[in-house]
């Protein structure tokens, strides 16, 4: 079974300071993460994803996260906020190295909605 | 390249009636899924495909039936709406990568489809 918590619902930061939303998971296999943004009245953007190769792994429009397996967490964080960031993350895990069981099946968090003020 | 699509947009329908979601990917890719986000919830998977003439049911399927008839398209139907149906729901492909592992590439989302249902 696997499951991701978004730690925060909702984090407001001012444009120009740092960003950090918080995801721990729960995988009794090795997890595929991935990060997906949705801005309003939107579909969802893929910003980064790991699958087992460097532990800090660099997305799109400054973004990032590092996979901490001790911790189980995978948090993003970005370090200059800006208005265009105002939207909703989704941290999501897939299960991996199933032998194709997992049929990619994605689990998704609650989701943290992002405010950024001027 | 379009991606994925879908069709309709919006709809509005009265408890009772039926509809169908068209879902349409031109990335000829093998795995393809509905979710319906509600808020607070992130995206729940419904149904999903693993390849032309196959369906299998996600999280929470019931209510909803599916056809995969040609791999580039994947419908889904609500035979009798209910007030609990109305959503955004959100059609996805991917293709599961080569070599080792079983990981799975990240999964493109088509714009959306809101449902009301009164």
């Amino acid at each position: 079974a696997q499951s991701v918590t978004q730690l925060d619902s909702h984090v407001s930061v001012s444009e120009g300071t740092p960003v950090l939303l918080r995801c721990n998971y729960s995988s009794s296999y090795s997890p595929s993460l991935f990060w997906y943004v949705q801005h309003p009245n939107k579909g969802l953007q893929l910003l980064l994803k790991y699958t087992s190769a460097a532990t800090l792994v660099k997305g799109i429009n400054g973004f990032e996260a590092e996979f901490k397996k001790s911790e189980t967490s995978f948090h993003l964080t970005k370090p200059s906020a800006h208005m265009s960031d105002a939207a909703e993350y989704f941290c999501v895990v897939s299960p991996s190295g199933l032998g194709g069981t997992s049929y990619g099946k994605l689990t998704f968090g609650q989701g943290t909605i992002l405010t950024v003020h001027p | 390249n379009a991606g994925v699509t879908q069709t309709p947009k919006f709809r509005v329908l009265k408890t009772g009636q039926s509809m169908t979601l068209l879902c349409a990917q031109d990335m000829n890719h093998e795995y393809m899924y509905w979710y319906r986000q509600d808020p607070g919830m992130g995206l729940r998977l419904i149904h999903y495909s693993v390849g032309e003439g196959t369906t299998a049911k996600g999280e929470v399927p019931d209510g909803y039936n599916v056809s995969r008839l040609k791999k580039q398209n994947f419908l889904l139907g609500l035979e009798s709406a209910a007030p609990s149906q109305t959503s955004v729901y959100f059609c996805a492909s991917t293709q599961r990568t080569s070599g080792r592992g079983g990981h799975y590439n990240e999964q493109f989302f088509g714009p959306g489809t809101r449902l009301t249902v009164l």
